[in-house]
């Protein structure tokens, strides 16, 4: 158990819907990552969050949007979704200032669009 | 741009030893982590280099050649719970940018068999 929450495990949804994907960072750190990992494909960075902040960004589409609370949970919103969305939505979280900054992954979120 | 690349696939047999290969092209360098992936769960640290050498940690070693943008996961010992993939990210940018965001490889799926 790495300490990061994220809900739903699993959702259906149909094309065009919005879903609202949910995590909860380890005790303690202020970093919330999301990655999207597709069938027989890397994890692909979406998005970072610090202490609320957005810090960094990566192949995000404009549809897929992120905030992290004064709580420090972080949701990631998908919205007018397509089939190719279909794929596993990973939250992690991390120490910055560590040097061996490794990250701690969520069991993930696995978004199916039909 | 940036590229991590492994090879998609590798078999090997229950005891035996097998090198995983990464390389990598990336516009900054602090860090090289190994994850391992069971299918369809979270990312687990496996280790980490920053600098030039081998790595050892119980049956798992992993070697870093900066000039040579090259990576290796060494398995000892190989157990059929080691059957999983195995997932090469850099870190581009040193911890004080407040970003411990990884780019991750495809994964190489190892399977083991008795």
């Amino acid at each position: 158990d790495s300490g990061v929450t994220q809900t739903p495990k699993h959702l259906i949804t149909a094309t065009g819907q919005r879903v609202t994907l949910r995590c909860s960072p380890r005790s303690g750190d202020l970093s919330v990552y999301w990655y999207q990992q597709s069938l027989d494909q890397g994890l692909q960075f979406l998005i970072q969050y610090y202490n609320g902040e957005e810090r960094a960004k990566g192949n995000i589409l404009e549809r897929f949007s992120a905030q992290q609370f004064p709580d420090l949970h972080s949701e990631l919103n998908l919205s007018s979704l397509e089939l190719g969305d279909s794929a596993l939505y990973f939250c992690a979280s991390s120490v910055l200032g560590k040097e061996a900054g490794e990250l701690f992954f969520g069991e993930g979120s696995r978004l199916t669009v039909l | 741009g940036q590229n991590i690349d492994q090879p998609t696939e590798m078999t090997a047999t229950e005891g035996a030893i097998v090198q995983i290969n990464c390389t990598y092209q990336t516009s900054g360098f602090n860090g090289l982590f190994w994850y391992q992936q069971h299918a369809g769960e979270a990312p687990t640290f496996l280790s980490y280099n920053v600098l030039d050498g081998l790595e050892e940690k119980g049956r798992f070693s992993s070697f870093l050649s900066r000039s040579k943008g090259y990576s290796y996961l060494l398995l000892k010992e190989l157990q059929m719970k080691d059957s999983a993939s195995y997932l090469c990210a850099v870190r581009e940018v040193p911890v004080t940018y407040n970003t411990d965001k990884l780019i991750f490889g495809t994964g190489t799926r190892l399977q083991v068999f008795p």
